[in-house]
Protein backbone atom coordinates (compact mmCIF):
# COMPACT_ATOMS: atom_id res chain seq x y z
CA UNK A 1 0.00 0.00 0.00
CA UNK A 2 1.18 3.58 -0.91
CA UNK A 3 1.52 5.91 2.41
CA UNK A 4 1.86 9.75 2.58
CA UNK A 5 4.22 10.42 5.46
CA UNK A 6 3.80 14.42 7.09
CA UNK A 7 5.71 15.74 9.92
CA UNK A 8 3.19 15.99 12.98
CA UNK A 9 4.20 19.64 13.51
CA UNK A 10 5.23 22.83 12.27
CA UNK A 11 6.37 25.86 13.70
CA UNK A 12 6.93 29.22 12.26
CA UNK A 13 7.31 32.84 13.25
CA UNK A 14 4.45 35.46 11.76
CA UNK A 15 5.98 36.80 8.68
CA UNK A 16 8.61 34.12 8.22
CA UNK A 17 7.69 31.11 5.77
CA UNK A 18 6.29 27.95 6.72
CA UNK A 19 6.94 24.72 4.48
CA UNK A 20 5.40 21.81 5.18
CA UNK A 21 6.40 18.39 3.32
CA UNK A 22 4.26 15.18 2.27
CA UNK A 23 6.70 12.38 1.30
CA UNK A 24 5.58 9.25 -0.99
CA UNK A 25 7.56 6.72 -3.17
CA UNK A 26 7.60 8.61 -6.50
CA UNK A 27 5.03 11.45 -5.40
CA UNK A 28 6.75 13.34 -8.06
CA UNK A 29 4.61 11.70 -10.56
CA UNK A 30 1.71 12.20 -8.48
CA UNK A 31 -0.86 14.99 -8.35
CA UNK A 32 -1.20 16.37 -5.21
CA UNK A 33 -3.43 18.11 -3.96
CA UNK A 34 -3.84 20.02 0.02
CA UNK A 35 -6.17 21.02 2.70
CA UNK A 36 -6.50 23.94 5.27
CA UNK A 37 -8.34 22.84 8.78
CA UNK A 38 -9.36 25.06 10.86
CA UNK A 39 -10.21 23.26 14.61
CA UNK A 40 -14.68 22.24 14.79
CA UNK A 41 -14.28 23.29 10.51
CA UNK A 42 -14.06 21.58 7.06
CA UNK A 43 -11.16 21.30 5.12
CA UNK A 44 -10.37 23.65 3.03
CA UNK A 45 -8.65 22.86 -0.93
CA UNK A 46 -5.94 25.42 -0.43
CA UNK A 47 -3.56 23.64 -3.29
CA UNK A 48 -4.60 21.51 -5.93
CA UNK A 49 -2.62 19.61 -9.00
CA UNK A 50 0.59 20.36 -7.24
CA UNK A 51 0.89 24.39 -7.75
CA UNK A 52 -2.87 25.57 -8.27
CA UNK A 53 -4.50 27.69 -5.84
CA UNK A 54 -8.12 27.70 -6.23
CA UNK A 55 -9.69 31.22 -6.38
CA UNK A 56 -9.92 33.37 -2.80
CA UNK A 57 -6.76 31.51 -1.66
CA UNK A 58 -4.12 34.06 -1.28
CA UNK A 59 -0.93 33.61 -3.41
CA UNK A 60 0.98 33.64 -0.30
CA UNK A 61 0.05 29.59 -0.34
CA UNK A 62 2.04 27.74 -3.04
CA UNK A 63 2.37 24.36 -3.32
CA UNK A 64 5.75 21.95 -5.26
CA UNK A 65 6.24 18.47 -6.26
CA UNK A 66 8.95 16.58 -7.06
CA UNK A 67 11.06 13.11 -6.63
CA UNK A 68 9.54 11.40 -3.13
CA UNK A 69 8.58 15.10 -1.59
CA UNK A 70 5.78 17.48 -2.17
CA UNK A 71 5.66 20.28 -0.06
CA UNK A 72 3.42 23.35 0.73
CA UNK A 73 4.85 26.59 1.60
CA UNK A 74 2.86 29.61 2.98
CA UNK A 75 4.66 32.54 2.90
CA UNK A 76 4.70 35.33 5.37
CA UNK A 77 2.62 33.15 7.76
CA UNK A 78 0.21 35.08 9.84
CA UNK A 79 -1.50 33.74 12.91
CA UNK A 80 -4.92 32.91 10.76
CA UNK A 81 -2.76 30.53 8.90
CA UNK A 82 -2.67 28.36 12.29
CA UNK A 83 -4.61 25.31 11.59
CA UNK A 84 -4.21 21.56 10.47
CA UNK A 85 -2.95 20.72 6.56
CA UNK A 86 -3.38 17.82 4.93
CA UNK A 87 -1.95 16.36 1.37
CA UNK A 88 -3.96 14.21 -0.59
CA UNK A 89 -3.28 11.89 -3.69
CA UNK A 90 -4.86 9.06 -5.77
CA UNK A 91 -3.02 5.83 -5.95
CA UNK A 92 -4.45 2.71 -8.24
CA UNK A 93 -5.40 0.28 -6.01
CA UNK A 94 -5.45 2.24 -3.02
CA UNK A 95 -7.46 4.61 -4.28
CA UNK A 96 -7.67 8.52 -2.33
CA UNK A 97 -5.40 8.28 0.48
CA UNK A 98 -4.31 11.44 2.60
CA UNK A 99 -1.38 12.46 4.55
CA UNK A 100 -1.63 12.31 8.50
CA UNK A 101 -2.14 15.86 8.77
CA UNK A 102 0.55 18.61 9.88
CA UNK A 103 -0.26 21.14 12.80
CA UNK A 104 1.03 24.58 11.92
CA UNK A 105 1.66 26.78 15.08
CA UNK A 106 2.30 30.45 14.34
CA UNK A 107 4.62 31.21 17.56
CA UNK B 1 -22.24 28.44 -5.69
CA UNK B 2 -21.68 24.55 -4.71
CA UNK B 3 -23.18 23.70 -1.04
CA UNK B 4 -23.14 20.46 0.63
CA UNK B 5 -25.04 19.42 3.15
CA UNK B 6 -25.22 16.43 5.41
CA UNK B 7 -27.92 14.55 7.16
CA UNK B 8 -28.96 11.65 9.33
CA UNK B 9 -28.83 10.16 12.85
CA UNK B 10 -26.17 11.06 15.23
CA UNK B 11 -26.15 8.16 17.09
CA UNK B 12 -25.92 4.83 15.99
CA UNK B 13 -25.92 1.11 17.56
CA UNK B 14 -22.98 -1.27 17.34
CA UNK B 15 -23.71 -3.47 14.72
CA UNK B 16 -26.05 -1.43 12.99
CA UNK B 17 -26.11 0.15 9.80
CA UNK B 18 -25.08 4.22 9.46
CA UNK B 19 -26.88 5.68 7.09
CA UNK B 20 -26.64 9.42 5.81
CA UNK B 21 -27.80 11.69 3.22
CA UNK B 22 -26.22 14.47 1.63
CA UNK B 23 -28.28 17.41 -0.06
CA UNK B 24 -26.29 19.37 -3.16
CA UNK B 25 -27.43 22.84 -4.43
CA UNK B 26 -26.20 24.97 -6.60
CA UNK B 27 -25.17 21.96 -8.80
CA UNK B 28 -26.39 19.19 -10.46
CA UNK B 29 -25.16 15.41 -9.11
CA UNK B 30 -25.86 14.58 -13.22
CA UNK B 31 -22.64 16.52 -13.81
CA UNK B 32 -18.63 15.25 -14.68
CA UNK B 33 -17.98 14.93 -11.04
CA UNK B 34 -17.99 12.11 -8.28
CA UNK B 35 -19.66 12.33 -4.97
CA UNK B 36 -18.55 10.57 -1.93
CA UNK B 37 -17.74 10.79 1.52
CA UNK B 38 -14.69 11.07 3.64
CA UNK B 39 -14.65 10.42 7.52
CA UNK B 40 -12.77 11.96 10.87
CA UNK B 41 -12.39 10.48 13.52
CA UNK B 42 -12.32 12.56 16.52
CA UNK B 43 -8.58 13.86 17.01
CA UNK B 44 -7.46 12.00 13.83
CA UNK B 45 -6.92 12.31 10.52
CA UNK B 46 -8.95 12.04 7.18
CA UNK B 47 -10.10 9.01 5.27
CA UNK B 48 -11.79 8.96 2.13
CA UNK B 49 -14.85 6.60 2.52
CA UNK B 50 -15.65 6.05 -1.47
CA UNK B 51 -17.37 8.19 -4.54
CA UNK B 52 -19.59 7.35 -7.09
CA UNK B 53 -20.69 8.92 -10.61
CA UNK B 54 -24.01 9.45 -11.67
CA UNK B 55 -23.66 6.78 -14.48
CA UNK B 56 -22.83 3.93 -11.64
CA UNK B 57 -19.02 4.22 -11.84
CA UNK B 58 -17.81 4.13 -8.12
CA UNK B 59 -14.57 3.56 -6.22
CA UNK B 60 -14.39 3.04 -2.72
CA UNK B 61 -11.55 2.64 0.35
CA UNK B 62 -10.66 -1.13 -0.02
CA UNK B 63 -10.61 -0.77 3.75
CA UNK B 64 -14.49 0.05 3.89
CA UNK B 65 -15.47 -1.86 0.72
CA UNK B 66 -17.33 -4.77 2.23
CA UNK B 67 -19.49 -2.47 4.29
CA UNK B 68 -20.16 0.49 2.28
CA UNK B 69 -22.79 1.32 0.01
CA UNK B 70 -22.75 4.98 -1.77
CA UNK B 71 -25.88 5.82 -3.85
CA UNK B 72 -27.03 8.89 -6.01
CA UNK B 73 -30.62 10.18 -6.17
CA UNK B 74 -30.16 12.59 -9.40
CA UNK B 75 -33.88 13.26 -9.08
CA UNK B 76 -33.74 14.64 -5.41
CA UNK B 77 -29.76 15.56 -6.21
CA UNK B 78 -28.88 13.98 -3.08
CA UNK B 79 -26.46 11.30 -2.46
CA UNK B 80 -26.37 8.56 0.60
CA UNK B 81 -23.81 6.52 2.72
CA UNK B 82 -24.89 2.96 3.81
CA UNK B 83 -22.15 1.57 6.23
CA UNK B 84 -23.12 -1.69 7.79
CA UNK B 85 -21.72 -3.42 11.17
CA UNK B 86 -20.51 -0.53 12.68
CA UNK B 87 -18.07 -0.39 15.58
CA UNK B 88 -16.75 2.46 17.79
CA UNK B 89 -13.82 2.87 15.78
CA UNK B 90 -17.02 3.80 13.04
CA UNK B 91 -17.62 7.40 15.30
CA UNK B 92 -16.45 10.12 13.48
CA UNK B 93 -17.47 13.06 11.67
CA UNK B 94 -19.13 12.68 8.29
CA UNK B 95 -18.47 14.72 5.55
CA UNK B 96 -19.84 14.84 2.08
CA UNK B 97 -17.66 15.96 -0.96
CA UNK B 98 -17.52 16.18 -4.41
CA UNK B 99 -14.21 14.99 -5.95
CA UNK B 100 -12.84 16.23 -9.64
CA UNK B 101 -11.91 12.70 -10.92
CA UNK B 102 -10.72 14.06 -14.13
CA UNK B 103 -6.73 14.03 -13.60
CA UNK B 104 -7.42 12.63 -10.42
CA UNK B 105 -8.46 16.04 -8.64
CA UNK B 106 -8.98 17.39 -5.52
CA UNK B 107 -12.28 17.32 -3.36
CA UNK B 108 -13.30 21.14 -3.87
CA UNK B 109 -16.30 21.40 -2.10
CA UNK B 110 -17.17 19.78 1.44
CA UNK B 111 -20.35 19.28 3.50
CA UNK B 112 -19.68 21.16 7.28
CA UNK B 113 -19.92 17.76 8.55
CA UNK B 114 -21.96 15.65 10.93
CA UNK B 115 -21.07 14.01 13.91
CA UNK B 116 -21.72 9.61 14.39
CA UNK B 117 -21.46 8.14 17.58
CA UNK B 118 -21.85 4.60 17.61
CA UNK B 119 -22.46 3.67 21.17
CA UNK B 120 -25.07 1.09 23.13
Amino acid sequence: SYVLTQPPSVSVAPGQTARITCGGNNIGYKSVHWYQQEPGQAPVLVVYDDTDRPSGIPERFSGSNSGNTATLTISRVEAGDEADYYCQVWHDGSGLLFGGGTKLTVL
Amino acid sequence: QVQLQESGPGLVKPSETLSLTCSVSGYSLSSNYYWGWVRQPPGRGLEWIGSMFHRGHSHYNPSLKSRVTISLDTSQNEFSLNLTSVTAADTAVYHCVRWRYSGYGPFDNWGQGTLVTVSP
